[in-house]
């Protein structure tokens, strides 16, 4: 079966702090792909990043940065000085190798930055 | 712009009813999905559909019909015999291939009064 986790059910940090929101995911499968997806208070998704299982490499892209360990099952996102505007709830998702399409959701995390 | 959209953003129903909340998207998909949100409880998916005429259940489809007519529409009917359907329902659409993700819709909000 498959399965996402992200413990952290809140977070609330103050403006320029750094931020780290946690995903820990299981599969059986060797061929998987990672996701990150935003969704802001309007409700739409909004996607951040896609990891295959074979690219553990590290990703940045502007204030953003991702962590993935396949030793210990886990694609962690990093916000570096975040802002008011990064706070949504946050969702890591998996999608098997061996079927298009549908995604497994983690519960998400509520980030909240205050000014 | 290509996008999907859903309408209405919310609606209400009455106990007893059964309403239909629309898909459309214009991004030249072949897979569609629906998704169910619940606060704390992340996405659920309810259906999907890979090609025209042809669709899966997925893990919480008891309770909800869908058709898939035509490649842009997914509609999405919610029945009386969903015992829970007050919640946020979220379309998305796919490209047939592996290094790819999923796009949504804004979402529509369902009431039950």
């Amino acid at each position: 079966a498959q399965k996402v986790t992200q413990a952290q059910t809140e977070i609330s940090v103050v403006e320029k702090e750094d931020v780290t929101l946690d995903c820990v995911y299981e599969t059986r499968d060797t061929t998987y792909y990672l996701f990150w997806y935003k969704q802001p208070p309007s409700g739409e998704l909004v996607f951040l990043i896609r990891r295959n299982s074979f690219d553990e490499q590290n990703e940045i892209s502007g204030r953003y940065s991702w962590n993935f360990q396949k030793s210990t099952s886990s694609f962690n996102f990093t916000i570096t000085a975040s802002q008011v505007v990064d706070s949504a709830v946050y969702f890591c998702a998996l999608r098997r190798g061996s079927t298009l399409g549908r995604l497994y959701f983690g519960r998400g995390t509520q980030l909240t930055v205050w000014p | 712009d290509g996008g999907i959209t859903q309408s209405p953003k919310y609606l209400f129903r009455k106990e007893g009813q059964n309403v239909t909340l629309s898909c459309e998207q214009n991004l030249n998909h072949d897979a569609m999905y629906w998704y169910r949100q619940d606060p704390g409880q992340g996405l659920r998916l309810i259906y999907y559909s890979q090609i025209v005429n042809d669709f899966q259940k997925g893990d919480i489809a008891e309770g909800y019909s869908v058709s898939r007519e035509k490649k842009e529409s997914f509609p999405l009917t919610v029945t009386s015999a969903q015992k829970n359907p007050t919640a946020f329902y979220l379309c998305a659409s796919s490209a047939d291939r592996w290094n790819t993700e999923a796009f949504f819709g804004q979402g529509t909000r369902l009431t039950v009064v």
